[in-house]
């Protein structure tokens, strides 16, 4: 079966510091992996993705994310959080077209 | 690009009620589709359409479930005979389908549905 498991369902950071959101996939084709935002009552905004082009994908905002095959891995970071980066992520896959499956998400907590 | 909009944002009905949800895409979008999501989850596939045709549902999707999109522009979702386990943001999200792929997905801001 395809999935992603998104590991942690809060992470929290102090303003400034790195952030690590973790994802891992499990897929028998090549995966097409996103990274969503979801800010409260809101729908998802697209931050990145991962096609095969390139393996370090940068997104919006600063956000950055790398795909490692032999890790199964496709983690989100940014080197220095702001407190309006405070929100839920979501990774996401397809092994092609959009019916995309998601994560459970991971809730960002910025800290003064 | 206005964007994807749905409407209502919020919708309160009692236990067995029917209820209809609506979705306009970004214009020029031929693909839009349809997903559900619950307190403290990822959002599920329900449903998708390419201009008028429905080409796959999810089994998530009852036969209380309807969904349109009768000239390829906006979309309705029904849910008959409400549950309180219908209870979700319903996201509606919309994309370009074109040679050499597909334009990401665009969502709405969703409709929060809440069953009593």
């Amino acid at each position: 079966a395809q999935s992603v498991t998104q590991l942690g369902s809060h992470v929290s950071v102090s303003e400034g510091a790195l952030v690590l959101l973790r994802c891992n996939y499990s897929s028998s084709v090549p995966p097409y992996l996103f990274w969503y935002v979801q800010y409260p009552n809101q729908g998802l905004q697209l931050l990145l993705k991962y096609t095969s082009a390139a393996t370090l994908v940068k997104g919006i905002n600063g956000f950055e994310a790398e795909f490692k095959k032999s890790e199964t891995s496709f983690h989100l970071t940014k080197p220095s959080a702001h407190m309006s980066d405070a929100a839920e992520y979501f990774c996401a896959f397809t092994g092609g077209g959009n019916k995309l499956t998601f994560g459970t998400g991971t809730q960002l907590k910025v800290e003064l | 690009d206005t964007g994807v909009s749905q409407d209502p944002r919020h919708k309160i009905t009692k236990r067995g009620q029917n209820v209809t949800f609506r979705c306009d895409p970004i214009s020029e979008h031929n693909r839009l589709y349809w997903y559900r999501q619950t307190l403290g989850q990822g959002p599920e596939f329900l449903t998708y359409f390419q201009n008028e045709a429905q080409l796959e549902k999810s089994r998530l999707l009852s036969d209380r479930f309807s969904a349109e999109r009768p000239k390829g522009s906006f979309s309705t979702l029904e849910i008959q005979r409400t549950e309180q386990g219908d209870s979700a943001m319903y996201l509606c999200a919309s994309s370009l389908r074109r040679t050499g792929g597909d334009s990401p997905l665009h969502f709405g801001n969703g409709t929060r549905l809440t069953v009593t």
